[in-house]
């Protein structure tokens, strides 16, 4: 069974730093991978989709990287900013549809940045 | 993209009594599935809907507690049965556009169980 790991459980920072989330998956048979922003007590906002034979995706300050060989992938937030504060979910897909299409997620890392 | 409505957004229940969830989704799509995220983890796949046909669902979750119904390709409700308090959690509805690759969310309900 695919396990899905994200270090660290939470992270606080200053105003301006840059990041890194970890996500590790146990099973590198992989469709894709996305990275989701959790408010709290709200639904998911997609951040980033990787494909498993794609390396990295880009949207303004983030940055995801997918190594499927050794089943890790890092969220880089730049210049991180107070609304920045959520919780980062990591999910990967099943490779086929005999695996289903639904997701598998991490635990997540909560961010504070601090003003 | 797609745009996921559900609602409510947030509801405190009795125990004993049984809440229906609504997803709309602003655009036809492949697959629905309903999640849970109870308190402090993260997301549970309760089940996957299935248009005109029986939802197929997850180990540890039955139809009689999560009868789940998907009459078309936009919409769907998971109604939450005799309720207790450990069923307190978010729920959330999810959809899987052309494609079948990128993942999209409802802003999730917030139940809670008194």
């Amino acid at each position: 069974k695919q396990e899905v790991t994200q270090i660290p459980a939470a992270l606080s920072v200053p105003e301006g730093e840059n990041l890194v989330l970890n996500c590790s998956f146990t099973d590198s048979a992989i469709y894709n991978l996305q990275w989701f922003r959790q408010d709290p007590g709200k639904g998911l906002t997609s951040l980033l989709l990787i494909q498993s034979s794609q390396r990295e995706q880009t949207s303004g300050r983030l940055n995801a990287s997918l190594d499927k060989s050794s089943g890790r992938s890092t969220l880089y937030i730049a210049a991180s900013q107070p609304g920045d504060s959520a919780t980062y979910l990591c999910a990967v897909r099943p490779p086929d549809s005999n695996s289903g299409y639904a997701l598998n997620f991490g635990k997540g890392t909560s961010l504070l940045v601090t003003p | 993209s797609a745009v996921i409505s559900q609602k409510p957004s947030r509801d405190i229940c009795q125990r004993g009594t049984s809440l229906t969830i609504q997803c709309q989704v602003d655009s036809q799509v492949t697959m629905m599935f309903w999640y849970r995220q109870q308190p402090g983890q993260s997301l549970t796949l309760i089940a996957t809907a299935n248009q005109g046909s029986e939802a197929t669902y997850e180990s540890g979750f039955v139809i009689d507690k999560f009868p789940i119904s998907r009459p078309n390709l936009t919409f769907s409700t998971l109604t939450v049965s005799n309720m207790s308090p450990e069923d307190s959690s978010i729920y959330l509805c999810s959809a899987l556009t052309g494609g079948a690759t990128e993942a999209f969310f409802g802003q999730g309900t917030r139940l809670t169980v008194v």
